[in-house]
């Protein structure tokens, strides 16, 4: 089966740079899930990594150790919209995705 | 595109009442699921279809939830008889088996209240 394990939450302020720690044990691994959710919306999805390394999309970079089934989110410049919960997420065998309880950020002026 | 579209988007029904929650996925994703949220829990998945057939449905409750897929375009879970610890946020995602790796598209959710 699988395990994965967030910090519950997080502050910062605004243009620090903040990062998510996740950790997971998994069966197999078919790459792992970054998500964003604002209160009251829906997931959407950030980044996936399948590799190890680092991959980086704007302000936000995910990074991957397979080795130590470890993870995690760097935000950068950090803006009060970044206020949201942050989803790490693996499959399980086939297509479904087990997710994390997620890591709440709150950035503050 | 509409994107994953839920309805209704919110629900209060009373303890014992049916409750029927409503998705359709975005047209030609051929896997769907069907997720519930709460603060305790988190985003627990229920259960998901391929080409309509349900896949593993492991993750139902219990006997009182049910979920179909009738055709490409609709699912439904229904909760029968509906208990206030079935409150929670409903979240139905679609996702093309090819390009999955661009994460599913999750539905606005539909908020349940049970009373």
């Amino acid at each position: 089966g699988q395990n994965i394990d967030q910090p519950t939450e997080m502050t910062a302020t605004e243009g620090a740079i903040v990062q998510i720690n996740c950790t997971y044990q998994t069966s197999g691994f078919n790459g792992l899930f970054w998500y964003q959710q604002h209160a009251g919306e829906a997931p959407t999805f950030l980044s996936y990594n399948v590799l190890d390394g680092l991959e980086e999309k704007g302000r936000f970079s995910s990074f991957l150790s397979r080795s130590k089934g470890y993870s995690y989110l760097l935000l950068k410049e950090l803006q009060m919209k970044d206020s949201a919960s942050y989803l790490c997420a693996v499959p399980q065998a086939g297509t479904a995705l087990i997710f994390g309880k997620g890591t709440t950020l709150s950035v503050s002026s | 595109d509409a994107g994953v579209i839920q309805s209704p988007r919110h629900e209060v029904t009373e303890m014992g009442q049916e409750v029927t929650l409503r998705c359709k996925p975005i047209s030609g994703h051929d896997y769907l699921f069907w997720y519930r949220q709460t603060m305790m829990r988190g985003l627990e998945l229920l259960i998901y279809f391929n080409n309509n057939v349900p896949i593993d449905d492991s993750g139902m409750p219990e006997d009182r939830f049910s979920a179909k897929m009738p055709n490409a375009s609709f699912s439904t879970l229904k909760i029968q008889p509906s208990e206030p610890r079935d409150s929670a946020v409903y979240f139905c995602a679609s996702t093309t088996g090819q390009g999955w790796r661009d994460g599913y598209t999750f539905g606005s959710g539909t908020r349940l209240t049970v009373v």
